[in-house]
């Protein structure tokens, strides 16, 4: 079965300073791996995509992620921590042929302070 | 961009009685619907996927008579939660597919809180 382990359920980082959260995925088939993003009273708004093309992904406000094959991880990156990132992050995977199911992690809540 | 709405955010009902709970994609045609249950601290569970005009489809554990879902028209998918029980109360967020977009592009609603007391 498809699964993603979020390593911290809490990063706690300062405004300015650089942020990342980490992510690894289980690895039966060739996945899709994806990023979300939650603030409160939001819907989860997609930060960024792998699927199978550049390692290195690009997302929204700045966040990029690598997919790193021989380490299984997708761990997402920002160089400098905004108070407005402070959320609930979301790794999430696919697999083709699993009829579009995404399989979520448990989240991780990044707080930014002063 | 593609918005999903959700009525009503947070719902508090009695035991025993049935709440319904409406997502709707505002600017698009949604042709696959997804329901999500998500517990404290935790991630989201995909509950059932339902396309228009057909039957929900319900993953493995989920009571497909508890939690009743009908997908009627493009815009329109409804959660019934029947004779709720406290066990019941979590956040339930419902995600829409822009169809023929790729199958893993979903647009998530702003979620419901359901409390049953």
């Amino acid at each position: 079965a498809q699964s993603v382990t979020q390593l911290d359920s809490h990063v706690s980082v300062s405004e300015g300073t650089p942020v990342l959260l980490r992510c690894n995925y289980s690895s039966s088939y060739s996945p899709s791996l994806f990023w979300y993003v939650q603030h409160p009273n939001k819907g989860l708004q997609l930060l960024l995509k792998y699927t199978s093309a550049a390692t290195l992904v690009k997302g929204i406000n700045g966040f990029e992620a690598e997919f790193k094959k021989s380490e299984t991880s997708f761990h997402l990156t920002k160089p400098s921590a905004h108070m407005s990132d402070a959320a609930e992050y979301f790794c999430v995977v696919t697999y083709t042929g699993t009829a579009s199911k995404l399989t979520f992690g448990t989240g991780t809540r990044l707080q930014v302070t002063l | 961009g593609a918005v999903v709405s959700q009525h009503p955010s947070r719902v508090i009902c009695k035991s025993g009685t049935s709440v319904k709970i409406e997502c709707r994609s505002l600017d698009f045609q949604a042709t696959t619907m997804f329901w999500y249950r998500q517990f404290p601290k935790q991630s989201l569970m995909l509950m059932a996927t339902s396309n228009e005009g057909s039957k929900a489809t319900y993953e493995q554990g989920v009571e497909k008579d508890k939690f009743l879902i009908n997908h009627a028209s493009l815009t329109l998918s409804t959660l019934t939660v029947t004779s709720a029980h406290p066990e019941d109360s979590s956040f339930y967020i419902c995600s829409a597919r822009v169809a023929g977009t790729p199958t893993y592009e979903q647009y998530f609603g702003p979620g419901t809180r359901l409390t049953v007391t």
